[in-house]
């Protein structure tokens, strides 16, 4: 069965500085992988995702992440932190013919003025 | 476009009772999922609901059982309560089709368990 697991289950940067959320899967079929952000007392937002193609995918708010099937890993990346970056990302996979999305444990994300 | 929807918001019942959480689904979308979010926690799968009737399921017990109904909206239905039944319920639905297709999620429905 597929899983997540994200490395870190608190990051803090300071604002302007590069953000970056680590997440390594595990699959015996080609996944699909998604980020999804969580703001307090509210449901996630899909950031970005990837499926196949291009293995750099960019999301929004300045958000990417790429696909490395070499390492298994799809970490979350952005260049410069803003302060309404702060929040829960969760990192998610799922494969073709299976109906659940298999979730991290997540990473609280703390931007520093 | 009509997002997901979800209620209630908030949700406070006794070990033993029985609770029915709702979601209407995002317009166009025919494919519903429900996840558990225990605190501190990632959402845990529960089932999908298709075309009315369940297409997945995760490791629950059969006391949390659903619905979804013509118009693909569905209830999230949770017998015989347990402490640890305490968690944000999320409802997301999808549209079933070629491919993977993103879960557009609902805000939640935060269930206390006394």
């Amino acid at each position: 069965a597929q899983s997540v697991t994200q490395l870190g289950s608190h990051v803090s940067v300071s604002e302007g500085a590069l953000v970056l959320l680590r997440c390594n899967y595990s699959s015996s079929v080609p996944p699909y992988l998604f980020w999804y952000v969580q703001y307090p007392n509210q449901g996630l937002q899909l950031l970005l995702k990837y499926t196949t193609g291009a293995t750099l995918v960019k999301g929004i708010n300045g958000f990417e992440a790429e696909f490395k099937k070499s390492e298994t890993s799809f970490h979350l990346t952005k260049p410069s932190a803003h302060m309404s970056d702060a929040a829960e990302y969760f990192c998610a996979v799922s494969v073709l013919g299976h109906n659940d999305m298999r979730f991290g444990a997540g990473t609280r994300l703390t931007v520093k003025p | 476009e009509t997002g997901v929807t979800q209620s209630p918001t908030h949700l406070i019942k006794t070990r033993g009772q029985q609770v029915t959480l709702r979601c209407s689904s995002q317009s166009g979308h025919n494919t519903v999922s429900w996840y558990q979010q225990a605190l501190g926690q990632g959402p845990q799968f529960i089932f999908q609901y298709y075309r009315e009737e369940e297409n997945g399921r995760g490791n629950f017990p059969p006391r949390f059982s659903g619905l979804q109904f013509p118009n693909y909206s569905s209830e999230l239905n949770v017998n015989a309560l347990e402490l640890d039944d305490s968690a944000l319920y999320l409802c997301a639905s999808s549209l079933t089709g070629q491919g993977m297709n993103e879960q557009y999620f609902g805000p939640g429905t935060r269930l206390t368990v006394t």
